[in-house]
C-alpha cells in the first residue's frame, strides 16, 4: 500500500462546477496535510495546508481532514479553465524531520 | 532571483556517466530535499536533509548520491547515469515547523541517452 493515495483521473469538470480531489494516507501518526497544484512541466505551488479536523476555506478552495479515516480532500468551487492542473496532496510525517510524501496527483480539466 | 535555485535547468547526458545537480536556497532553512517526478507517478523522495550534518535516504535512493556542502546548498549526484534516471528533478526546502510547506525549485530536467 502507498503511503498516500490518489485517483490518477483525468477529473473532468465544466467551468463554474465544483472539483472534488480526495487523498488518503496510511500513516495515522501524520500530523499535516498539503495540497499543491502543479502545471506540466513547473514546480508544485502549494494551495492549502491543513492539521486539524474539519474544514478549512481559502477562497474557493476548501480542504477537508478526518483523521479517524485518513482522508483528506480539496474542494474547488467556481471551477475556472485556469484551475486546469496536476494537484498533489502531500503528507508530512512524524518525527520531526518535516518529511513530506506524495502522492501521485490528480489531474484536473476544467472544461468551458 | 528565485528562492530555491537549481542548475542546470535542462541536462541531456550519456549513459555511464557521472553528473550532479545542484541546488541552492535563500530562505535560510534547515531542511532539504530532493525529489524525482516520472509521468504519472507524483513526486519520489531521493534523499533529505535536517542539517549540514545529517543526510537520510528517501524512497528510491538507489543509484543516487548527496552531498550536503552548507546550510544552503545541497547538490545530487549520479554516479553512473542510467536512462531510466530520465526524469524531472526537484530540489525542496522547509523549516521543519509542523505545517509549514516545502519551497520548491524550478526543477531540472535530465535526459539519460
Amino acid at each position: 500500500q502507498k503511503e498516500v493515495e490518489q485517483n490518477s483521473g483525468p477529473l473532468s469538470v465544466p467551468e463554474g462546477a465544483i472539483a472534488s480531489l480526495n487523498c488518503t494516507y496510511s500513516d495515522r501518526g501524520s500530523q499535516s496535510f498539503f495540497w499543491y497544484r502543479q502545471y506540466s512541466g513547473k514546480s508544485p505551488e502549494l494551495i492549502m495546508f491543513i492539521y486539524s479536523n474539519g474544514d478549512k476555506e481559502d477562497g474557493r478552495f476548501t480542504a477537508q481532514l478526518n483523521k479517524a479515516s485518513q482522508y483528506v480532500s480539496l474542494l474547488i468551487r467556481d471551477s475556472q479553465p485556469s484551475d486546469s492542473a496536476t494537484y498533489l496532496c502531500a503528507v508530512n510525517g512524524p518525527g520531526g524531520y518535516n518529511k513530506l510524501i506524495f502522492g501521485a496527483g490528480t489531474r484536473l480539466a476544467v472544461h468551458p | 532571483d528565485a528562492d530555491v535555485t537549481q542548475t542546470p535547468r535542462n541536462r541531456i547526458t550519456k549513459t555511464g556517466k557521472r553528473i550532479m545537480l545542484e541546488c541552492s536556497q535563500t530562505k535560510g532553512h534547515d531542511r532539504m530535499y530532493w525529489y524525482r517526478q516520472d509521468p504519472g507517478l507524483g513526486l519520489q523522495l531521493i534523499y533529505y536533509s535536517f542539517d549540514v550534518k545529517d543526510i537520510n535516504k528517501g524512497e528510491i535512493s538507489d543509484g543516487y548520491s548527496v552531498s550536503r556542502q552548507a546550510q544552503a546548498k545541497f547538490s545530487l549526484s549520479l554516479e553512473s547515469a542510467i536512462p531510466n534516471q530520465t526524469a524531472l528533478y526537484f530540489c525542496a526546502t522547509s523549516d521543519g515547523t509542523v505545517g509549514t510547506e516545502a519551497f520548491f525549485g524550478q526543477g531540472t530536467r535530465l535526459t539519460v541517452v
